[in-house]
């Protein structure tokens, strides 16, 4: 079955930086995948879709890239604010059946 | 506005009893998950259904059932609680083909005692 890994649980990072998250992925290639936010005490709220012949998609200052070779999606916030603080969730589909989550990475801006 | 909601947002119960969770979307989609929360764990996946009359086990399915009667509702069941159901559990929707964007619920803190 498909396995998806967001490398840190946790990401501090400083007001203004760009922050980098990380998920990968095993097994077969999905058709897609998907980017969440998730405030504390709330449910995960959607973000971004990248399709498996799709690079990059970019949205304000949201940017993810999807490799399939490296069975990788980088997701990356530029000038990052204290407001983007949040746990950011990866999916990706099941050979075209219901989404599996990565268990999330908290990011934490300071200023 | 369209919105999806749960409900009770929060509910303690005891070891054994049965427990139903609601979800009720007016999106009018098709598609309908329920997720639990755990720390460690991430969402995983309980049920889903991809329209009235279906529904579909997912990742941890045991000791949960599901119905859809109507387009609106997913109704979560747990028929026999136990202690490691404890929980915080999400429900979710989407129209169309089942990669498109999720919309979740607020989320039901469930306790078993």
């Amino acid at each position: 079955s498909q396995k998806i890994e967001q490398n840190s649980e946790a990401l501090n990072i400083q007001e203004g930086k760009t922050a980098t998250l990380t998920c990968n992925y095993t097994n077969y290639s999905p058709a897609y995948l998907q980017w969440y936010r998730q405030d504390p005490g709330r449910g995960p709220v959607f973000l971004l879709l990248i399709r498996e012949n799709e690079k990059e998609k970019r949205k304000e200052r949201l940017k993810v890239t999807f490799d399939t070779t490296l069975k990788q999606s980088l997701f990356h916030i530029t000038a990052s604010q204290p407001a983007d603080s949040a746990t950011y969730l990866c999916a990706l589909d099941q050979a075209g059946t219901a989404l599996i989550f990565g268990k999330g990475t908290t990011l934490s801006v300071s200023s | 506005d369209a919105e999806i909601t749960q409900s009770p947002r929060h509910k303690i119960t005891e070891t054994g009893r049965q427990v139903t969770l609601a979800c009720h979307q007016t999106w009018n989609h098709n598609n309908m998950f329920w997720y639990r929360q755990d720390l460690g764990h991430g969402l995983r996946l309980i049920h889903y259904s991809y329209g009235v009359q279906d529904t579909n086990k997912g990742e941890v399915s045991d000791g949960y059932s599901v119905s859809r009667s109507n387009t609106e509702d997913l109704p979560l069941t747990l028929e026999s609680a136990a202690s490691s159901q404890t929980s915080v559990y999400f429900c979710a929707s989407s129209e169309g083909q089942e990669y498109n964007e999720q919309f979740f619920g607020p989320g039901t803190r469930l306790t078993v005692l």
